[in-house]
């Protein structure tokens, strides 16, 4: 089955302790990106990256890494992780071409404390 | 630059209702255009898009037109259901680039 798997699914943790939310995708696809949700915002990009190794910012990459390895795998590094990163966080793929839709992962509920 | 400005919810109707949630979006090039529905704890799924201009996108009875002139793409369904429930988003992805855009979301109840 085609897919994008986060996980975790939930996380909580404290003000500076480094977490990566990984994520992979089953479908050969060339493109990935991060997107945060929060309340009245809808969704903001993060990062995205066309293929492996080459990634680049979206509108909201301050306090976020990534990297892009293997083709299958995009995972989000937060380094020190902060409340204001408290969010709904979601992982996507598509085919390159720009008509080609995203398929979206269910999305990882962050609360930093 | 690129943005897509959706209709503010939330949105509530009765069952059978006739629903429109205008979107309208500025973008350089010619880009792609999509509706997006989020049900309750889950991710984004695909509704509908289209690619060019007049073109007109449909699915589960929901239609939107990519109306160059106007710059929108406004979703429509003529009779909706309770299980139509959710959050739509439009979006847009440019032509020449990768990068998506999206709305801030619609929240769309059915009351039966």
């Amino acid at each position: 089955e085609a897919q994008v798997t986060q996980n975790p699914r939930y996380l909580i943790t404290v003000t500076g302790k480094k977490l990566t939310v990984t994520c992979s995708q089953n479908m050969n696809h060339e493109y990935m990106s991060w997107y945060r949700q929060d309340p009245g915002l809808g969704l903001r990009q993060i990062y995205y990256s066309m293929n492996v190794e080459v990634t680049d910012k979206g509108d909201v990459p301050e306090g976020y890494k990534v990297s892009r390895k293997e083709k299958r795998n995009f995972p989000l590094i937060l380094e020190s992780p902060s409340p204001n990163q408290t969010s709904l966080y979601f992982c996507a793929s598509s085919w390159g071409a720009a008509n080609e839709k995203l398929f979206f992962g269910s999305g990882t509920q962050l609360s930093v404390l | 630059g690129n943005s897509v400005t959706q209709m503010e919810g939330p949105v509530t109707l009765s069952e059978e209702a006739f629903l429109t949630i205008n979107c309208t979006y500025t973008a350089t090039g010619y880009p792609s255009l999509f509706w997006y529905v989020q049900y309750p704890g889950e991710g984004l799924q695909l509704l509908l898009k289209a690619t060019k201009a007049d073109d007109k996108g449909s699915n589960k009875g929901f239609e939107a037109t990519y109306r160059k002139e106007t710059t929108s793409f406004h979703l429509e369904k003529g009779s909706v259901q309770v299980s139509d429930s959710a959050v739509y988003f439009c979006a847009l992805r440019r032509g020449t680039g990768n990068q998506f855009y999206f709305g801030t979301g619609t929240s769309l109840t059915v009351i039966p």
